[in-house]
Formats: structure tokens, sequence, C-alpha cells
């Protein structure tokens, strides 16, 4: 069964940072393309950042490019959201989810049950 | 980036009727990559179609994708209790992938 795992949310002020991270598990994880999709308390889905099976290709929405880095180990089957000069904005539910095409078209079949990033002072 | 613009808003229905969720694209969709997700209260998002037709995994065949190019519809042919929620469509063939704003489906 496939599992997505995040951690890491929380409360932070504005102009802070946070590390988001997602365990994943039950599929070849090295093998597929990796998102995080946000959310916004009562709003709509956001994609945010995807990155390639090696790590190699990473893209952003211009949202976050900038401030936010993808990255993934794959020898701990681990996804990572580092946010840098966070804003009020940002605050949303962050979801890790996988893609199940071979490309950077991000079909997400799998998602993980997400968490919650409060930025406020 | 494309836009995608869904309607209705809001879908007032009975149980046992038929729903047609309307997604309209700024521009073309590249190869009818067109998918739906289905968000319940609390939960994260799951994959209903992709391709602009195809059934994900364990979706009931009572779920129902159509169209290409700008205009695309989600059908669900006879709304059980726990259809009631909230249902995205996704461009993923144009970089940034883009979501609708969401068609909320609530039990009249």
């Amino acid at each position: 069964e496939v599992q997505l795992v995040e951690s890491g949310g929380g409360l932070v002020q504005p102009g802070g940072s946070l590390r988001v991270s997602c365990a994943a598990s039950g599929f070849t994880f090295s093998s597929s393309w990796m998102s995080w999709v946000r959310q916004a308390p009562g709003k709509g889905l956001e994609w945010v950042a995807n990155i390639k099976q090696d790590g190699s290709e990473k893209y952003y929405a211009d949202s976050v490019r900038g401030r936010f880095t993808v990255s993934r180990d794959n020898t701990r089957n681990s996804l990572s959201l580092q946010m840098n000069s966070l804003r009020a904005e940002d605050t949303a539910v962050y979801y890790c989810a996988r893609s199940v095409l071979p490309s950077a078209a991000a079909l997400l079949q799998h998602w993980g049950q997400g968490s919650l990033v409060i930025v406020s002072s | 980036e494309i836009v995608l613009t869904q309607s209705p808003g809001t879908l007032s229905l009975s149980p046992g009727e038929r729903a047609t969720l309307s997604c309209r694209a700024s521009q073309s969709v590249s190869s009818r990559y067109l998918a739906w997700y289905q968000q319940k209260p609390g939960q994260a998002p799951r994959l209903l179609i992709y391709g602009a037709s195809s059934r994900a995994t364990g979706i009931p065949d009572r779920f129902s994708g159509s169209g290409s190019g700008t205009d695309f519809t989600l059908t669900i042919s006879r709304l059980e209790s726990e259809d009631f929620a909230v249902y995205y469509c996704q461009q993923y063939g144009n970089s940034p992938c883009s979501f609708g704003r969401g068609t909320k489906l609530e039990i009249k």
C-alpha cells in the first residue's frame, strides 16, 4: 500500500523558515516524480513544486520560486520542502503527492494527509 | 499558465440525480491531460479521472469524464450520499500544472 506521511508543519513568524518532510513507502520512491501541493484554509488546490526521480530537475510555482526549495533523499525514501522568507499567504496545508507519469506532468495518484503551516506573528 | 474555470461554483442535487460539472480551460489542454479529483472535508484529494475520460483505479463507473480542447465535463450518473464533496479539475499537460477553483456538490 502506498503511504505518504508529511511532518514538520507548525506556526512560524513572517519572514521565518520551516521545513516540511514526507516519508514515502509502498512503492519505488526513486522511480517517481514527486510534487508538493498546498491548500490555504477554505480555498482550492495550488501546485507548489515538483522534482524528478534523481533530483536533477526541479520546477516551482511563480509564487514560491526563489523562496522554497524541494529536495529528495532516495536512500531514505524522503521528500522535503524548505520554505524561507515565509509570508502570511503561505499559510496552508501542504500535501506531498506522487505522480504516476514518468515525466514532469503531475498526474497525482497518491497523496499524503497533509501538514499545516501557519505563518503568523 | 492555463487558467481553469469550473462551473457551477455550487451544485445542489438529491441522491439518485445526475450531476454534470464543467471545466473550461483558457487555452487548449495538451493531449487531453485533464484530470478530476474529489475532496471531502478534512481529507486529501482523490484522483477520479485522468486523460479526460479514463477512470482511476477503484473509481465506480457512475463517474465519467469527457471533453477535449478547452471544454471538459465530469458526470456522475446517479448520485450516492458519499459523492457529496468538492471536485477539482486539473490540467497537467502544460507547465505549470494548474487546478480549477472547484465545484462544491451539496445535498439538496
